[in-house]
């Protein structure tokens, strides 16, 4: 099993610029989610998925979209990325209700000019 | 709302010393889930512990122990004898209860851990 595989792992944008980070898990796991990592902040909930189709807003979830066609998959979407999403990003994802112990790609560097 | 503390920005210690990590929580719920993770130098969020609300035991696995106590919404995390390799940020998060939102965990700030020779 690979586990959670994040990609890419270092991306730089310019500011307006779109781009969709990729995470897939191979644990057929139901729950996924997209945390970011900024200095001094701990980690803060973009958004999660409670299963195929079902997404929901997380702590900031502006300006990032994200959709769950398959169980497998999460894609976060920056619709115009702005300097202030500069951060790392993680994706994570969990058994089942009962765990709750998240698994956590290893992370998207990105910075936004 | 759901919060988490962890007041100790940064900790250093020089190797074999007993080191401390607190966290402090808040929430509503009576039911939740408290954890601890481990993010070295190299940046993977490494899964430590869970703990339910009801099971106040302390918990030991080897070097690491936790200490558990809803009288003060503590749940402080304890390495003994430290290692050079236990350098790392150590993250305490909270996930609320309700079976609906296994992804959603509230993190603290993250304390950073120096351990030297």
């Amino acid at each position: 099993n690979a586990g959670v595989t994040q990609t890419p792992k270092f991306q730089v944008l310019k500011t307006g610029q779109s781009m969709t980070l990729q995470c897939a898990q191979d644990m057929n796991h139901e729950y996924m989610s997209w945390y970011r990592q900024d200095p001094g902040m701990g980690l803060r909930l973009i958004h999660y998925s409670v299963g195929a189709g079902i997404t929901d807003q997380g702590e900031v979830p502006n300006g990032y979209n994200v959709s769950r066609s398959t169980t497998e998959d999460f894609p976060l979407r920056l619709l115009s990325a702005a300097p202030s999403q500069t951060s790392v990003y993680f994706c994570a994802s969990s058994l089942d209700r009962r765990t709750k112990k998240l698994f956590f790609g290893s992370g998207t560097q990105l910075s936004v000019l | 709302a759901q919060k988490v503390t962890q007041a100790q920005t940064e900790i250093s210690v020089v190797e074999k010393e007993d080191v401390t990590l607190d966290c402090v929580y808040e929430t509503r719920d009576t039911t939740y889930y408290l954890f601890w993770y481990k993010q070295p130098p190299s940046g993977e969020l490494v899964f430590l512990i869970r703990r339910n609300s009801f099971d106040e035991q302390n918990e030991i696995s080897g070097r690491y122990s936790w200490n558990f106590q809803k009288s003060t919404s503590s749940f402080n995390f304890t390495i003994t004898a430290s290692q050079v390799v236990d350098s790392a940020v150590y993250f305490c998060a909270l996930s609320e209860g309700n079976t609906g939102t296994a992804s959603k965990l509230t993190f603290g700030t993250g304390t950073r851990l120096q351990v030297t020779l």
